[in-house]
């Protein structure tokens, strides 16, 4: 499975936006980048995916670099309720395997 | 739409006991994964079930653990001869549609605790 990096955690303050990195630098050209996140005591929650084009939904944006060798996902106005897990998955189902990989992800703290 | 259903939510027992944790998918969700999640960690994936197939585990997966998912609705993790190491959080997520654009939906897991 293609490994993604994220920075073990960042720190942001209530309504400012964040830029959640990732990279993927061996990402190939069959791999999705998918974000989930976990809040606490909670099961992952599904946030964002996209192939190459930036992505927007109503939780989040993400933006893809044009080398796909790196992503950001974008919360536009953090809440305290946003606190949580985030997760980065490059996901191939073409290899032959769809599990999700896991790593451990960048946890967020919201400031008030 | 009810969401993933997970029973019990806590489980405390003692080493060697066997457990047996429940998921209910959400409904028509013929995808189903279970996961384990220790502190600090992301989940780790241990297998998944199209429909009542079981298509893939984890190598990591000793022969202590095993699941089911009869008539392709609700599945079942059992653990034989718990051991102190297997204290995590299980979890079990359902999708609809298998393929590139795939949501996964978490339950909010099982809490083992094996003393």
């Amino acid at each position: 499975d293609a490994k993604t990096t994220q920075p073990n955690s960042m720190e942001s303050n209530e309504e400012e936006p964040v830029h959640l990195p990732c990279n993927h630098s061996t990402i190939s050209g069959t791999d999705y980048i998918h974000w989930y996140r976990q809040l606490p005591s909670q099961g992952p929650e599904y946030v964002i995916h996209g192939l190459t084009s930036n992505v927007n939904n109503r939780m989040a944006s993400l933006a893809i670099a044009e080398d796909r060798k790196s992503s950001t996902l974008i919360l536009h106005r953090a809440t305290l309720r946003d606190a949580a897990v985030y997760y980065c998955i490059l996901r191939d189902v073409q290899g032959g395997s769809e599990k999700l990989v896991f790593g451990k992800g960048t946890k967020l703290t919201v400031n008030p | 739409d009810t969401g993933v259903s997970q029973n019990p939510r806590h489980k405390i027992t003692k080493r060697g006991q066997n457990v047996t944790f429940r998921c209910d998918p959400i409904s028509e969700h013929n995808r189903l994964y279970w996961y384990r999640q220790t502190l600090g960690q992301g989940p780790e994936f241990l297998t998944y079930f199209q429909n009542e197939a079981q298509l893939e585990k984890s190598r990591l997966l000793s022969d202590r653990f095993s699941a089911e998912r009869p008539k392709g609705s609700f599945s079942t993790l059992e653990i034989q001869r718990t051991e102190q190491g297997d204290s995590a959080m299980y979890l079990c997520a359902s999708s609809l549609d298998p393929g590139p654009n795939e949501k996964l939906f978490f339950g909010s897991g099982t809490q083992l605790s094996v003393l």
